[in-house]
């Protein structure tokens, strides 16, 4: 399966400062990823589609202008957290989904603090 | 709407069987995933159905009925390392991963 590795595991921040978090594919190329978020105890929900070379897809009540997604190169995609907020504290994690019968494959996850 | 439904807490006893289970509601169905994620951790895949009956995998086996919308996890010989969260996650018609919210297992001794 693919290997994928987000960075960092854990980040704290001050109000109003950005975050980015990347997330890379160390041996597939992903053309599409994929970010989620989770608050304690609840589920994972898609934040953004993150396409190769194009613009992302942001579901529906995601800010675009506050979390910058990029996906400039087949292995690396990144997340900004722009003018970060306490609320936006959370556990972002990036996927890379195969087609078929193929798993999602996860990065290790980013626990944001904001404080 | 599109609807994952999962019990939200189940607790057990060491060495027993657990069963997880999971109902859905999606436009269209392309298969349907149990991960298992311990606190702070990404989840890590489990099982995968996509066609109807049971899936065998060493102590877990999922098992799937496209027509009632309905999946099982079960688990056996629980193992304390067992007490995690577990997400049921169906492909949908879009071949978008929906989450349920997962059911958080409690293994005692």
């Amino acid at each position: 399966g693919a290997v994928v590795s987000q960075h960092p595991s854990w980040v704290i921040c001050k109000s109003g400062t950005s975050v980015k978090i990347e997330c890379r594919s160390l041996d597939f190329q992903a053309t599409t990823m994929f970010w989620y978020r989770q608050f304690p105890k609840q589920s994972l929900m898609l934040m953004a589609t993150s396409n190769e070379g194009s613009k992302a897809t942001y579901e529906q009540g995601v800010e675009k202008d506050k979390f910058l997604i990029n996906h400039a190169s087949l292995t690396l995609s990144t997340l900004t957290v722009t003018s970060a907020h306490p609320e936006d504290s959370s556990f972002y994690i990036c996927s890379v989904a195969g087609g078929g019968d193929t798993e999602a494959f996860f990065g290790q996850g980013t626990r944001l603090t904001v404080v | 709407g599109q609807n994952i439904d999962q019990p939200t807490e189940m607790t057990a006893t060491e060495g027993a069987i657990v069963q997880i289970n999971c109902t859905y509601q999606t436009s269209g169905f392309n298969g349907l995933f149990w991960y298992q994620q311990h606190a702070g951790e990404a989840p890590t895949f489990l099982s995968y159905n996509v066609l109807d009956g049971l899936e065998e995998k060493g102590r877990f086996s999922s098992f799937l009925s496209r027509s009632k919308g309905y999946s099982y996890l079960l688990l056996k010989e629980l193992q304390m390392k067992d007490s995690a969260s577990y997400l049921c996650a169906v492909r949908d018609g879009n071949y978008q991963l929906i989450w349920g919210a997962g059911t958080k297992l409690i293994i005692k001794p």
